[in-house]
């Protein structure tokens, strides 16, 4: 079945503790990318990647970090997490250039 | 920096009756699509359209893509519970673009 998973779907961290969202998918897409959801402002860009070791900002980058080492897998790691942080993590891929994009499940963080 | 509007933010309505959302973008799109997400669910594609002008269905529902390429509507015709959920589009300037999603559009059909 093709998909895009997540994990871990939940998780309540400290400020400062370090950690990572994993994201795979075994669609052989070559773009991914995350997004967060915030209530009233849909869903916001964090990075993309149009292939292995391409990485790109999206619109709100800050706080955040990628890597893309192998087609399948697009970690989203936030070194020092802090409150402003607390949303709803979603990992998409599509065909490059996109076309239409397979989400996964999310992963809501709290950062307390 | 690129801004993609949605409008109206919340639409409540009975069913049967019919629906719109306006996707407004700040600049050309090259392309734009559209997602419906239900509440406690994630985002899944509905539909993209590229050319000026385009008018796509589906079933009830029916999508067009303005003749400047700057806005973009979603119809749905004689609404059911099962059309509840949140409408995305989404746009980009060009197809090798970051993707900009608009801030949707909250859909309640009242039996």
């Amino acid at each position: 079945e093709a998909q895009v998973t997540q994990n871990p779907r939940y998780l309540i961290t400290v400020t400062g503790k370090k950690l990572t969202v994993t994201c795979s998918q075994n669609m052989n897409h070559e773009y991914m990318s995350w997004y967060r959801q915030d209530p009233g402002l849909g869903l916001r860009q964090i990075y993309y990647s149009m292939n292995v070791e391409v990485t790109d900002k999206g619109d709100v980058p800050e706080g955040y970090k990628v890597s893309r080492k192998e087609k399948r897998n697009f970690p989203l790691i936030l070194e020092s997490p802090s409150p402003n942080q607390t949303s709803l993590y979603f990992c998409a891929s599509s065909s490059w250039p996109v076309k239409e994009q397979f989400f996964g499940p999310g992963t809501r963080l709290t950062v307390l | 920096g690129q801004q993609v509007m949605q409008i109206p933010q919340y639409q409540h309505v009975q069913e049967g009756e019919d629906f719109t959302t306006y996707c407004n973008s700040s600049t050309t799109l090259s392309n734009i699509q559209w997602y419906k997400q239900r509440p406690g669910g994630h985002p899944v594609f509905l539909i993209q359209l590229v050319k000026s002008g385009e008018v796509k269905k589906q079933k009830r529902l029916t999508f067009q893509f303005g003749e400047a390429k700057k806005n973009s509507s979603l119809h749905i015709t004689a609404t059911q519970t099962t059309d509840v959920g949140t409408y995305f589009c989404a746009g980009q300037k060009t197809s090798y673009d970051k993707v900009i999603f608009g801030p949707g559009t909250s859909l309640s059909v009242i039996p």
